[in-house]
């Protein structure tokens, strides 16, 4: 699986973007890019995966460089309910079309009023 | 929520007791997981399935067995509860396998073993 690096903490103001990076220098070429995030005493949430190209949903943006060695995912207009733990992680193995996922520890993200 | 329910959602037992955990999803997903979060460690796969009667190991087996007799049910066993089992279990499906594929999870399950 390729490894991802992630900043520990990050703090953002409310109403403000929140640009969270990621390193994933190793990469192949048939791997997503998937950010979740966790809020305190939840289960995971998805919220946007990428293969090259940016991607926008209702939640955030995904940048992806053109090298896909590196990642951002933008909250456009953080709120306090965004303050949560995300996780950039590379697709894993796939076995039997079961997907495995490999959690890092990801970036604390702090939403400041 | 993908139509996750795990339950119990909190349970305390006893050191050598059995446990079962069970995740009910409602729309018919081919593939379950169950994973574990401990401090330190984040999220490890323990078991997932790919079909009914069709098992594998994740990263973290020791110590746990997994049954899938219907498509909307993944139970996952505790045989004999140790402390180290201790830990916040969550369930997942995923959507989607073959293609930008993407998991959903349940909220929990709280498992305390004194």
């Amino acid at each position: 699986d390729a490894k991802t690096t992630q900043p520990t903490s990050m703090d953002c103001a409310e109403g403000r973007a929140a640009n969270l990076p990621c390193n994933h220098s190793t990469i192949s070429g048939n791997e997503y890019v998937y950010w979740y995030r966790q809020i305190h005493s939840q289960g995971p949430q998805y919220i946007i995966h990428g293969l090259k190209n940016n991607e926008t949903n209702e939640m955030a943006s995904l940048i992806i460089t053109e090298d896909r060695k590196s990642s951002t995912l933008i909250l456009p207009h953080a709120t306090l309910r965004d303050t949560a733990v995300y996780y950039c992680i590379v697709r894993g193995d796939i076995i039997q079309g079961a997907q495995k996922l490999v959690f890092g520890q990801g970036t604390r993200l702090t939403i400041n009023p | 929520d993908a139509g996750i329910t795990q339950s119990p959602r909190h349970k305390v037992t006893e050191t050598g007791t059995p446990v079962t955990l069970r995740c009910h999803q409602t729309e018919n997903h081919r593939y379950m997981y169950w994973y574990r979060q401990d401090p330190g460690h984040g999220l490890r796969l323990i078991h997932y399935s790919y079909g009914v009667k069709d098992t594998d190991k994740g990263e973290v087996s020791d110590g746990y067995s997994v049954s899938r007799s219907k498509t909307e049910d993944f139970l996952l066993t505790l045989e004999s509860a140790t402390s180290s089992q201790t830990s916040v279990y969550f369930c997942a499906i995923s959507v989607n396998p073959t293609s930008g594929n993407t998991i959903y999870f349940g909220e929990g399950s709280w498992l305390t073993v004194v």
